[in-house]
């Protein structure tokens, strides 16, 4: 199994406050994603890295952040939760940048805002 | 820009029968495609790829994929379905950059 370890597995928070789930991966590969995963809409990505310090959006990134300090950690930061961003969150990683490569996946997290 | 769509967000098949999921893609450069099955509770694991190498792919636990270049389709297929194999399943496109975009899913059931 690809080492990857998500932090919190499970939290429920209130509207309004900040939380931070983390990624951590023993793999040291380059790429890493944010995806949240819903009902009828698949997994759809957050936000990805390319490297420390080097971090771009995708397509449901309102709301999000993300910081990448080290190669091996990938935080995502919701600054203000609102309902709308009760999910499962999965982080993943990738070896190789071109289109080849396969994902490997962190078991998730489960956020539940009240 | 590239996408994903299966058809069907539930499949349902008796234990023995033959497993069809499908998937549609678009997308403006060649595609590099994907299949992931994500068992309760746990995260996505690869179950095929298609890279261009071959058109029909074969994957684990006896699934196999065929990529049609004219339907824009890559289905997935297994000839006997096992109790097993009930999981959701997504079918996902590397664009450009190498990110990949899934489809919504197809939860397939299999009964005894």
């Amino acid at each position: 199994d690809a080492g990857i370890t998500q932090s919190p597995r499970h939290k429920v928070t209130e509207t309004g406050t900040p939380v931070t789930l983390r990624c951590h991966q023993t793999e040291n590969h380059r790429y890493m994603y944010w995806y949240r995963q819903d009902p009828g809409h698949g997994l759809r990505l957050i936000h990805y890295s390319y490297g420390v310090k080097d971090t771009d959006k995708g397509e449901v990134s309102d709301g999000y952040s993300v910081s990448r300090s080290k190669t091996e950690d990938f935080l995502l930061t919701l600054e203000s939760a609102t309902s709308s961003q009760t999910s499962v969150y999965f982080c993943a990683i990738r070896e190789q940048g071109i289109g080849t490569g396969e994902l490997f996946f962190g078991e998730g997290s489960r956020l539940t805002v009240l | 820009a590239q996408s994903v769509t299966q058809l069907g967000s539930h499949v349902s098949v008796s234990e023995g029968a033959l497993v069809l999921l499908r998937c549609n893609y678009s997308s403006s450069v060649p595609p590099y495609l994907f299949w992931y099955v994500q068992y309760p509770n746990q995260g996505l694991q690869l179950l095929l790829k298609y890279t261009s190498a071959a058109t029909l792919v074969k994957g684990i636990n006896g699934f196999e994929a065929e990529f049609k270049k004219s339907e824009t389709s890559f289905h997935l297929t297994k000839p006997s379905a096992h109790m097993s194999d009930a999981a959701e399943y997504f079918c996902a496109v590397s664009d450009a950059r190498g990110k990949l975009i899934f489809g919504q899913g197809t939860e397939l059931s299999v009964k005894p």
